[in-house]
């Protein structure tokens, strides 16, 4: 069956470091992946989408990697913040062309 | 005011109450969304419309019913609701439908229903 992972587990993180969180699916053959951020109480917002023939892509301090031959999506935060605490979700075309959220991550950023 | 709106934030209903979640956008979309988030669960996928047509209706039980007048406004009526339908209710747009991969999605702060 379709599947997709993001670990569940919080991921606790000194500001300044690098944030890396995975996003792996199976069965599926995206043609775009797409993350969002969500803060407490709060909807998600986009931040990034990346397509099936772009191995990498940049914003400010975020950049998302998409690999479909390991079937997975990196996005990383580079000099993170206590701002940049929140849960992050990956999401991605299904088969159906409907849009297939994972369960996210969420970072914890420690001052 | 810009952005996904919803009304209202919180909302807390008995199993027999009749009540309607509201959903306005001022982005200029053609395509509007209804998902529903559970605790430590994805978003699940509830209704797409598309110029104002129902696109898709992703196995919703009936006591869920949607509306949307135009292509501002989206509506959820909510009708003999169980204790299970209590979530976090978000609306979402995007400029059109296509394939929703390549249409980033902007989201309502949603309503947290609780039923009693």
């Amino acid at each position: 069956s379709q599947k997709i992972e993001q670990n569940s587990e919080a991921l606790n993180i000194q500001e300044g470091k690098t944030a890396t969180l995975t996003c792996n699916y199976t069965n599926y053959s995206p043609a775009y992946l797409q993350w969002y951020r969500q803060d407490p109480g709060r909807g998600p917002v986009f931040l990034l989408l990346i397509r099936e023939n772009e191995k990498e892509k940049r914003k400010e301090r975020l950049k998302v990697t998409f690999d479909t031959t390991l079937k997975q999506s990196l996005f990383h935060i580079t000099a993170s913040q206590p701002a940049d605490s929140a849960t992050y979700l990956c999401a991605l075309e299904g088969n159906t062309g409907k849009l297939i959220f994972g369960q996210g991550t969420t970072l914890q950023v420690k001052p | 005011e810009t952005g996904v709106t919803q009304t209202p934030r919180h909302l807390v209903m008995g199993m027999t109450n009749k009540k309607s979640l509201k959903c306005e956008q001022h982005l200029g979309h053609n395509a509007m969304y209804w998902y529903k988030q559970s605790a430590k669960k994805p978003l699940e996928l509830m209704f797409v419309y598309n110029f104002k047509e129902q696109t898709e209706n992703n196995s919703v039980p009936s006591r869920f019913s949607p509306e949307c007048p135009n292509s501002s406004h989206l509506f959820l009526h909510l009708h003999t609701l169980q204790p299970e339908d209590s979530a976090l209710y978000l609306c979402a747009s995007s400029q059109d439908l296509g394939g929703q991969g390549n249409q980033p999605q902007h989201f309502g702060d949603g309503t947290r229903l609780s039923i009693l």
